[in-house]
C-alpha cells in the first residue's frame, strides 16, 4: 500500500539556519510527490510538485526538493530559514491507482531567535 | 480568483444538532475534495466529487455524514446528528486535474461540538 513517512515529528533551527524536512515514501510506479506548508488556522497550501525530469525542483517561498527514486525519499530544504517559515509541512504522494492523495502525519517547523 | 472559500470558519454546536459546512471551489477546477483534519488522525478524505458527481465517498465515516456538490461552484458537507467526536478541522480542496497538479485547500472550518 501507498504511504508516506516523515521522520521528524517536530524540528528547531535558528533563524538564518539550513532546513532540511525529511520525507520516504512507498509507491510502486513514478511518483508525483508534493510538499504543502499550514501555518495556525490556514488551510495548507502547496509549495512544490514532482513529476518527472530534473529531480531538484523549486518552489515558493525559497523551498525546493529533491527526488531521490534509490532512497525513496524527497526531502524539503532551504538554505536560510526565517521566522515566518514557522509552520507545519506535510509530505504527499498522489496515487493514481485509487486517484487520492496520500498525506504524511507533518512535521511542524519551530524557528527560534 | 479569491481562491477556494469555505464558511463558517468557526462552529460550535451541541450534540445532536445538524451542522452543514459550505465550499465554493476555484471557478474551472472539476475536482472537490473534502478532508477532516485531527490531531490523532491527521487528514483524512472524506469523499470527492468530480464535474459535481461524487466519486469516492469510502471516507465517510458514517450514515450521519453527508455531502452534495448542486453544481459547480457549490459543495456541502452536512452531519447529521453532530457528535462530540466530529470536533476537527474540515477542509475543502479543489484541483484542475483531480490531484495530479496539487490541490487548493480553503481556510477549512473549526467544528467544536460540546
Amino acid at each position: 500500500a501507498q504511504s508516506v513517512t516523515q521522520p521528524d515529528i517536530h524540528i528547531t533551527v535558528s533563524e538564518g539556519a539550513s532546513l532540511e524536512l525529511r520525507c520516504n515514501y512507498s509507491y510502486g510506479a513514478t511518483p508525483y510527490l508534493f510538499w504543502y506548508v499550514q501555518s495556525p488556522g490556514q488551510g495548507l497550501q502547496l509549495l512544490l510538485k514532482y513529476f518527472s525530469g530534473d529531480t531538484l525542483v523549486q518552489g515558493i517561498k525559497g523551498f525546493e526538493a529533491e527526488f531521490k527514486r534509490s532512497q525513496s525519499s524527497f526531502n524539503l530544504r532551504k538554505p536560510s530559514v526565517h521566522w515566518s517559515d514557522a509552520a507545519e509541512f506535510f509530505c504527499a504522494v498522489f496515487s493514481t491507482g485509487g486517484f487520492k492523495t496520500i498525506f504524511g502525519a507533518g512535521t511542524r517547523l519551530f524557528v527560534k531567535a | 480568483d479569491a481562491g477556494v472559500i469555505q464558511s463558517p470558519r468557526h462552529e460550535v454546536t451541541e450534540m445532536g444538532q445538524e451542522v452543514t459546512l459550505r465550499c465554493k471551489p476555484i471557478s474551472g477546477h472539476d475536482y472537490l475534495f473534502w478532508y477532516r483534519q485531527t490531531m490523532m488522525r491527521g487528514l483524512e478524505l472524506l469523499i470527492y466529487f468530480n464535474n459535481n458527481v461524487p466519486i469516492d465517498d469510502s471516507g465517510m465515516p458514517e450514515d450521519r455524514f453527508s455531502a452534495k456538490m448542486p453544481n459547480a461552484s457549490f459543495s456541502t458537507l452536512k452531519i447529521q446528528p453532530s457528535e462530540p467526536r466530529d470536533s476537527a478541522v474540515y477542509f475543502c480542496a479543489s484541483s484542475l486535474r483531480g490531484g495530479l497538479d496539487g490541490y487548493t485547500f480553503g481556510s477549512g472550518t473549526r467544528l467544536t461540538v460540546v
